[in-house]
């Protein structure tokens, strides 16, 4: 069974502060999307990376693809309030490209 | 706007009882996904299909089930509801590996 971890759970900081949130998993996944949830609504899809090493960057979120395409990574810079949010990673399997998996999200929460 | 439509909002009913879930994908997507959030699960994986057609199931209970018409709009059936069927329902839309347009989802309270 493929599974998505994330870390930290929890996070909870200043405005203008760097952060960086984690989605590991013992799987190879062919791609990896990111996503934003708001409370009360459905996710948002960030960014899809599908290279292993690849590196996409949003304006202030940077998301980095792990070389053996089982890890990733998402760095927001200068965080704002309206980063708030859940943040979910979601890997689709190598094997049946359009099941995707989701992590268990990070809650982030930046204080004005 | 996400293009993905979803009714109702809101359900609240009682245990027992039987509810339809409605979802319209976004235009052109040929694939629906349903999926169940909750607090101490995450976003589980129900089931998919594809152009009218079942195309992979996950963790659905069997007082689930799902069917997508001729026009892809899809629905998701809850019979013999439980308390611990209380959750948010989400459906999705996709067009490849580009990754999933989510609609605002039904928020189910089962009393």
């Amino acid at each position: 069974t493929q599974l998505l971890e994330q870390s930290p759970q929890f996070l909870s900081i200043q405005e203008g502060e760097n952060l960086t949130v984690y989605c590991n998993s013992s799987s190879v996944f062919s791609s990896l999307q990111w996503y934003r949830q708001e409370p009360g609504e459905g996710p948002v899809l960030l960014v899809t990376v599908v290279t292993g090493g690849e590196v996409k960057k949003l304006k202030r979120l940077t998301f980095q693809f792990g070389d053996a395409r089982k890890d990733s990574s998402l760095h927001i810079t200068a965080a704002q309030p309206g980063d708030t949010g859940l943040y979910l990673c979601a890997g689709a399997s190598k094997t049946s490209y359009d099941k995707v998996i989701f992590g268990p999200g990070t809650s982030l929460s930046v204080i004005p | 706007d996400s293009g993905v439509t979803q009714t109702p909002k809101h359900l609240i009913t009682a245990t027992g009882q039987r509810v339809t879930l409605r979802c319209s994908p976004r235009s052109g997507d040929l694939s629906v996904y349903w999926y169940q959030q909750s607090l101490d699960q995450g976003l589980q994986f129900l089931i998919q299909y594809y152009n009218g057609e079942e195309r992979a199931k996950g963790n659905i209970l069997e007082r689930f089930s799902a069917q997508q018409f001729p026009d892809l709009h899809s629905e998701l059936n809850l019979s013999s509801l439980e308390l611990g069927d209380s959750a948010l329902y989400f459906c999705a839309s996709s067009v490849g590996m580009e990754g999933y347009t989510f609609g605002s989802g039904t928020r189910l309270t089962v009393v």
